[in-house]
């Protein structure tokens, strides 16, 4: 059974607005959730973070948001440039509990020109 | 730095035969896992280790066997390779176990015929 679910298999997204991904959990007792962005043939690189004791953590143009009563959380990139074209993949794990970090299926974002 | 290095970057192997996958870091990180990417199937956890002697099993460690002897090694084998096992091969480490996030090799592309 999924416990890190993208549901959105891939996202266009114009230049220069604003690019959504979601990401939706069935563990409650994750507590640290991640954000990883991969180039074709490259391993994932580590984006940004953010733990249950807050809702929003921002780095930049990258933006986290967490509803842990909805068991979910959302990427927001602004604005969305050529090079943010990738996959993204949501993460998360227990921290405090057996650190297994566990990804989802991944979103493929297109920035379109 | 030369971070999380993965050898060999690409292999072909024959059904049955038996291969190790190498991943060292420089990093003095505790944490290391393995993960495996397949097309529509993200990434998948293999095996993972918290410290030298220590490992455990992820979402899918049948068929694969790791063990980690010294801080920066964590090797993973395939004792009797199958068709199902071709796949892009990813190790991981950080720091430590909890909240911190991952960092990753560039992967080895193995098939097996």
């Amino acid at each position: 059974d999924q416990q890190v679910k993208q549901n959105s298999p891939s996202l266009s997204v114009q230049e220069g607005r604003i690019s959504i991904l979601n990401c939706d959990y069935t563990n409650s007792m994750f507590d640290y959730f991640l954000w990883y962005k991969k180039y074709p043939a490259e391993g994932p690189t580590f984006l940004i973070s953010i733990s249950s004791i807050k809702d929003k953590n921002e780095d930049g143009r990258f933006t986290v948001f967490l509803n842990k009563s909805a068991k979910h959380l959302s990427l927001h990139i602004v604005p969305s440039q050529p090079g943010d074209s990738a996959v993204y993949f949501c993460a998360a794990t227990e921290g405090g509990g057996d650190d297994k970090i566990i990804f989802g299926k991944g979103t493929r974002l297109h920035i379109l020109p | 730095n030369a971070g999380v290095t993965q050898t060999p970057k690409f292999q072909v192997l024959k059904t049955g035969q038996s291969m190790t996958l190498q991943c060292a870091q420089d990093m003095n990180h505790e944490y290391m896992s393995w993960y495996r990417q397949d097309p529509g199937m993200g990434l998948r956890l293999i095996h993972y280790s918290v410290g030298a002697g220590i490992t455990d099993q992820g979402e899918v460690p049948n068929g694969y066997n790791v063990s980690r002897s010294t801080t920066e090694d964590f090797p993973l084998r395939l004792l009797s390779a199958a068709p199902s096992q071709t796949s892009v091969y990813f190790c991981a480490s950080r720091l430590r176990a909890g909240y911190q996030p991952q960092h990753f090799g560039d992967g080895t592309r193995l098939s097996i015929l």
